[in-house]
């Protein structure tokens, strides 16, 4: 069975602070790892689609890493905003047709 | 540029009924793929779809699921004979034509909630 694991469930920091989470997956047959990121009430938004060992993308504050050699992703947010509260969630491809999820990590800055 | 869409937004049904979950993909988006959240889980997979094509089920459940999506129109998921343990929030995503999940993300509705009772 195919798991992906991430870590923790559920964080709380204040404004300002910087943080971060781990996505663990198979590190075998790997194709793709996803990040999305789901507020409540609204639809889960991508934010990367990384494939490639070593890969580091970057999108304003949030900056995601990828090691397929062992498995696992990391997700840092620079100095975090109370709009940044949401659910993180990674997926894995282990082919081309379907991700599997994890159950995300549940992040909620306070002002 | 209209996101993706689903409707209905809330669907109640009884044990027994059918339930008919409409998915329509972006413009220009011809991959789509229908997810279920149940209460305190992730998002699981259920099917993949091209147009008329079902590329891979393997996330549906034997019985009573089903999935298309027609040349022309929404995608749909139907369940016949709802049971309660099919209560929950089907979600579809869909992502233009390349190598599937390899390339490109995936562009979420905002979910049809079924309640069965």
């Amino acid at each position: 069975i195919l798991n992906v694991e991430q870590s923790p469930q559920s964080l709380h920091v204040q404004e300002g602070d910087s943080t971060n989470f781990t996505c663990s997956f198979p590190s075998s047959n790997f194709y793709a790892l996803h990040w999305y990121r789901w507020e409540t009430a609204k639809s889960p938004e991508a934010l990367f689609v990384m494939t490639l060992n070593g890969d580091e993308k970057k999108k304003g504050r949030i900056s995601a890493t990828l090691n397929t050699k062992e498995g696992y992703s990391y997700l840092y947010i620079k100095g975090s905003q109370p709009e940044d509260s949401a659910t993180y969630l990674c997926a894995f491809a282990y082919n081309t047709d379907k991700l599997i999820f994890g159950t995300g990590t549940r992040l909620q800055v306070f002002p | 540029n209209a996101g993706v869409m689903q409707n209905p937004r809330h669907l109640v049904r009884r044990r027994g009924q059918e339930a008919r979950l409409r998915c329509s993909p972006m413009k220009g988006h011809s991959h789509v793929y229908w997810y279920r959240q149940l209460p305190e889980e992730g998002l699981k997979f259920m099917v993949y779809l091209q147009k008329e094509n079902i590329i891979d089920e393997s996330g549906m459940p034997k019985e009573r699921f089903s999935a298309e999506f027609p040349k022309e129109g929404p995608s749909i998921l139907r369940i016949q004979q709802v049971v309660r343990g099919d209560s929950a929030a089907y979600f579809c995503a869909s992502s233009p034509p390349g190598q599937g999940v390899l390339d490109h993300e995936q562009y979420f509705g905002p979910g049809t909630r079924l309640t069965v009772t």
